[in-house]
């Protein structure tokens, strides 16, 4: 039961280099989002998504592109990298009916130098 | 827009000592309500929820009670473990398909043998 997976858990990137952050999940969901994690900022929405070819922005969208083209596998790329991208990224999926459970995957530790 | 604040960290504790997490919120609406947990290097974790005032939300002896007449969520446990230190996130999520969380910035709870 692997729940969602995200790749790599560590990377380091030059300032323009782009690269994608790799989230999938094995639960059916529908609905999956990315979110940074930032010290004393709590998590906040890049991007989500709410089925396969549909996607939209979240609170924190610049420089980040996302694409949905199945219901497992919602990559995040980011475009040309900067240092305030410097950053804790989680991958969530949530599943159906009214418990609004997310389930998050274990992070990927990003730095840009 | 919705927001979430949550009580300044760190905490510090000793074993067996009452826990309090104050988490007060702003939304539109009717949200759910919930309490994360973050351990060192890993994903979220759902601890809680709540999903309409007056619920009590409970989990592992960690309790929460939905106050929409205050606007709160506080998190309580009667006798800390050295166990439960962790990151706690107090989160909300805005009724409608976007689905999105909302979360506080996280209190930062270290319990001392």
């Amino acid at each position: 039961n692997a729940g969602v997976t995200q790749t790599p858990k560590f990377q380091v990137l030059k300032t323009g280099q782009s690269m994608t952050l790799q989230c999938a999940q094995d639960m059916n969901h529908e609905y999956m989002s990315w979110y940074r994690q930032d010290p004393g900022m709590g998590l906040r929405l890049i991007h989500y998504s709410v089925g396969a070819g549909i996607t939209d922005q979240g609170e924190v969208p610049n420089g980040y592109n996302v694409s949905r083209s199945t219901t497992e596998d919602f990559p995040l790329r980011l475009l040309s990298a900067a240092p305030s991208q410097t950053s804790v990224y989680f991958c969530a999926t949530i599943g159906g009916g009214s418990s609004y459970g997310y389930t998050f995957g274990s992070g990927t530790r990003l730095t840009v130098v | 827009g919705n927001s979430v604040t949550q009580m300044e960290g760190p905490v510090t504790l000793s074993e067996e000592a009452f826990l309090t997490i104050n988490c007060t919120y702003t939304a539109t609406g009717y949200p759910s309500l919930f309490w994360y947990v973050q351990y060192p290097g890993e994903g979220l974790q759902l601890l809680l929820k709540a999903t309409k005032a007056d619920d009590k939300g409970s989990n592992k002896g960690f309790e929460a009670t939905y106050r929409k007449e205050t606007t709160s969520f506080h998190l309580e446990k009667g006798s800390v473990q050295v166990s439960d230190s962790a990151v706690y996130f107090c989160a909300l999520s805005s009724s409608g398909s976007a689905r999105q969380l909302t979360f506080g910035s996280g209190t930062q709870l270290t319990v001392l043998p």
